[in-house]
């Protein structure tokens, strides 16, 4: 069974400029997270997508937004990046509300770099 | 509000020794508890999770770790460290609400083995 894949691994970008990130969760599972990692802020929540709805939301700014589509693959995206949005951009995808028992599989993450 | 609290955020032992990583959290429900492992410029591995029933949870790679719900402590062990060892261990609590489903971090501690 295929993990967790995000796209691309590596990414660098340009303040001001917009960047979106890709995520293919395992097959079967239905809820992608979204989380930053930064050696400041450690790991923070963004969002949550479960059925193509966003269903909870970390405390980021509204350049930062994603969406699911039917397929379950996830995309993120940041508008107007800023040198702090430099980080480890990590997906999870676990089967959905209702399996709570279970646990919660990330991909290898995207490591955006703005410069 | 659900939390997590690791302390110690460097931890160094010799090669053979026991590992002690400690983590405590705060929940106003039973808690769902994972550890976490990251290499360097990887993703999040899952070691092990306490759910609900046996209090003493057996990870992968040797590790375990022990629910005590008097002490809100989920303390993570291995009795005999290994140089592969070495790397970053995130403990996490995780959330679930009818809204939501989110895990909370602690800061991670840096395991160093020494030869």
């Amino acid at each position: 069974k295929a993990g967790v894949t995000q796209t691309p691994r590596y990414l660098i970008k340009t303040r001001g400029q917009q960047v979106t990130l890709s995520c293919s969760p395992i097959s079967g599972h239905r809820s992608v997270s979204w989380y930053q990692q930064t050696p400041g802020q450690g790991l923070q929540f963004l969002f949550e997508y479960f059925s193509e709805t966003q269903r909870n939301k970390g405390n980021f700014p509204g350049r930062f937004s994603g969406r699911q589509f039917s397929n379950s693959r996830s995309e993120m995206n940041v508008s107007t990046l800023e040198l702090g949005d430099s980080a480890l951009y990590l997906c999870a995808s676990s089967l959905g509300p209702g399996a709570v028992g279970t646990e919660a599989f990330f991909g290898q993450g995207t490591r955006l770099t703005v410069v | 509000a659900q939390s997590v609290t690791q302390l110690g955020s460097h931890v160094s032992v010799s090669e053979g020794a026991l590992v002690l990583l400690r983590c405590n959290y705060s929940s106003s429900v039973p808690p769902y508890l994972f550890w976490y492992v990251q290499y360097p410029n990887q993703g999040l591995q899952l070691l092990l999770k306490y759910t609900t029933g046996a209090t003493l949870v057996k990870g992968i790679n040797g590790f375990e770790a022990e629910f005590k719900k008097s002490e809100t402590s989920f303390h993570l062990t291995k009795p005999s460290a290994h140089m592969s060892d070495a790397a970053e261990y995130f403990c996490a609590v995780r959330k679930v609400t009818s809204s939501g489903d989110k895990l909370t971090f602690g800061t991670g501690t840096r395991l160093a083995v020494r030869p």
